[in-house]
């Protein structure tokens, strides 16, 4: 069963807007990360938050976390063509050492 | 740093074949993940490994599935005989795992279409 969701499942935006995914999970976490897959190919980690973080930072992406509500999102600033992919959240739920993977958000950025 | 390998890359077989997906990890991994990757059940988690022992499988659809890590460096998944229904992309990824699961490196995956 899936642990992550993400909302939406599909994004169509400009060029140079900001996007901003939603995940939210039903148990408590030791951390959750953000992956991006590009059509056709393996998913790439972009970033990891530990339930004792709220936010964090890695050049364009913005990571939130909120364990009171079970939720993360991932804000992509000055969205560029290249942004285009599939984005996951992945969990790892307390005493398990494995990621669960929710269904994705596909972002388009429209040029 | 070559990252995570499998092989083949794509696979096309008749419905009852054989069907052995291999993966080579990062160097100095512990943690080795096969995962199946399909539109209607999105990433699905197989099986995985610490340090070449299988620690949790319950994500094998059946006895068909079977997965091996005979050392550090090498995994198969096997499929036998292999359905129509398990046409799919199979990712194999590996992390060093600490007290957690630490990021994951995954391969480029097999795409397997079982006619």
């Amino acid at each position: 069963s899936q642990q992550g969701e993400e909302d939406p499942q599909a994004l169509s935006i400009q060029e140079g807007e900001n996007a901003t995914m939603n995940c939210s999970y039903k148990t408590s976490i030791n951390n959750l990360q953000w992956y991006r897959q590009n059509s056709g190919r393996g998913l790439v980690h972009l970033i990891l938050i530990r339930s004792n973080e709220r936010e964090k930072h890695s050049g364009r992406l913005r990571v939130t976390l909120d364990t009171s509500k079970k939720s993360s999102s991932l804000l992509i600033t000055a969205s560029r063509a290249a942004d285009t992919a599939s984005y996951f959240c992945a969990t790892e739920s307390q005493g398990a050492q494995k990621l669960v993977f929710g269904q994705g958000t596909r972002l388009t950025i429209n040029p | 740093d070559a990252g995570v390998i499998q092989s083949p890359r794509h696979e096309v077989t008749e419905m009852g074949q054989e069907v052995t997906l291999r993966c080579k990890p990062i160097s100095g991994h512990n943690s080795l993940f096969w995962y199946r990757q399909t539109m209607m059940r999105g990433l699905e988690l197989l099986i995985y490994f610490n340090n070449n022992v299988p620690i949790d499988d319950s994500g094998m659809p059946e006895d068909r599935f079977s997965a091996k890590m005979p050392n550090a460096s090498f995994s198969t998944l096997k499929i036998q005989p292999s359905e129509p229904r398990d046409s799919a992309v199979y990712f194999c990824a590996s992390s060093f795992a600490g007290r957690s699961t630490d990021t994951q490196y995954f391969g480029p995956g097999t795409r397997l279409t079982v006619l």
